[in-house]
């Protein structure tokens, strides 16, 4: 069975742009949360979505937005990038939300320069 | 919110011996507390977990235990081997889906 898909893998982009990153959860799972991953640090929550809605929100800022369609799919926006934003950025999904194991994908490394 | 702090940052064991990660949590909530290994250019990928009403688990070299009052739960490696050697995540959750990272434990296993 496929696991957590991303994409892009790497993505390069300039201070004020925006990216938009896309994430493909196992078959059957239904929730979807984001985490961002500086170098040297832990993961932290940006998002969490299940059955197409928001059920949990970390503490970043407005520019960052997420969405979640009918096919369980989701994807990320980050817009007006900082240098800060540059991290990798971690899809993790569960059959529900809740307490329930988290499976993460390989994630997608963006540099903002 | 929850704090999780992880120690030691950095870890160096013969191969054979035994590696020991330690995580403290700060929400008396959190009820869920999984262990992740993450290699380089990958993302984290989850070796063991314990629920909050299990003291101890294992699987095979693997182990967790969980201590509720004191509030702080181990990672146990036995028998390591250099395919051991990566960064290691302890975290803790509430209920809401929502993970608390430690800052990561990089064990290196020395052939």
């Amino acid at each position: 069975d496929a696991g957590v898909t991303q994409s892009p893998t790497h993505l390069i982009k300039t201070r004020g742009q925006q990216v938009t990153l896309r994430c493909s959860p196992i078959s059957g799972h239904k929730s979807v949360s984001w985490y961002q991953q500086v170098l040297g640090q832990g993961p932290q929550f940006i998002f969490q979505y299940y059955e197409k809605e928001e059920r949990g929100r970390g503490n970043f800022p407005d520019r960052f937005s997420a969405r979640q369609f009918p096919n369980y799919s989701s994807e990320l926006n980050v817009n007006a990038l900082l240098l800060g934003d540059s991290a990798l950025y971690l899809c993790a999904s569960s059959l529900a939300g809740g307490g329930k194991t988290q499976y993460f994908g390989p994630g997608t490394r963006l540099l903002v320069l | 919110g929850e704090n999780v702090e992880q120690h030691p940052s950095t870890l160096s064991v013969q191969e054979g011996d035994s590696a020991v990660i330690k995580c403290t949590y700060s929400d008396s909530a959190s009820n869920y507390f999984p262990w992740y290994k993450q290699e380089l250019g990958k993302g984290p990928q989850l070796i063991i977990d314990i629920r909050s009403n299990v003291g101890e688990k294992k699987d095979q070299r693997i182990a967790v235990t969980l201590n509720k009052t004191a509030k702080h739960f181990s990672l146990h490696i036995t028998e390591t081997q250099p395919e051991d050697s990566a960064v290691y995540f302890c975290a803790a959750e509430t209920g809401a889906n929502n993970l608390f990272f430690g800052t990561g434990t990089r064990l290196t296993v020395i052939p």
